[in-house]
């Protein structure tokens, strides 16, 4: 099955700074998404991004289908955008499922 | 905007009791999942369901588990004789048949085993 991978895995950050995440794939997808994991443990859906950028105030997330790459960009980040953030993506044809990767722990302090 | 609810937020129970956990899908969407977190691990699938029966399980998804659509809202997941590795947060998730293949998630269900 499709294997994702996240880099990197951990990431501390001063407030203020900005930081990219990235996620590769290693096949082709027909969805990929972003979130959030909360301190409360709740996922919370970031982009939905097949392919192209899209952006959601000081978050951006760019996916390169054709090259098995998606980036998540974090600007101006706030100690409130610490947690883990997981990519996940969206296989077809005889598995039609979600299929996460080992997420990017962040921590921002202040 | 809609959401998936699930109940209960948070369960405890005792090595070998059976658990069920509950899920509301969103109303239109027709696909709906089951995906564990173990504390401080990815989030791995366990089960997808479509159509009143199972389209696919993971290997964890083994004879302990069951998933059931008894009315036309509730999505449950049955967990039976528990045991200590079962301890988890246990996420439900659902998406429209055409389109967007979006999933939605749950709140989740943190089920610890004692």
């Amino acid at each position: 099955g499709i294997q994702v991978e996240q880099s990197p895995p951990d990431l501390i950050l001063q407030e203020g700074a900005n930081s990219t995440l990235r996620c590769n794939f290693s096949d082709s997808v027909n969805n990929l998404q972003w979130f959030h994991q909360n301190p409360w443990g709740q996922l919370i859906n970031l982009f939905y991004i097949p392919s192209g950028t899209k952006q959601n105030g000081r978050l951006s997330a760019t996916t390169v289908a054709t090259e098995r790459y998606s980036l998540l960009y974090i600007s101006s980040s706030q100690t409130t955008d610490s947690g883990v953030y997981f990519c996940a993506a969206f296989t077809q044809g005889g598995s039609e499922k979600l299929v996460f990767g080992k997420g990017t722990k962040l921590t921002v302090n202040p | 905007e809609p959401e998936v609810t699930q109940t209960p937020s948070h369960q405890v129970t005792q090595m070998g009791q059976e658990v069920i956990l509950r899920c509301v899908p969103i109303s239109n969407h027709l696909y709906f999942y089951w995906y564990r977190q173990i504390l401080g691990q990815k989030v791995e699938f366990l089960v997808s369901f479509y159509n009143n029966e199972i389209s696919e399980k993971s290997e964890i998804f083994d004879d302990q588990f069951s998933v059931e659509r008894p009315d036309g809202s509730n999505f449950t997941l049955k967990i039976r004789s528990t045991k200590l590795e079962d301890s988890a947060m246990y996420f439900c998730a659902s998406r429209k048949s055409t389109g967007a293949n979006v999933l939605t998630f749950g709140a989740g269900s943190r089920l610890t085993v004692l």
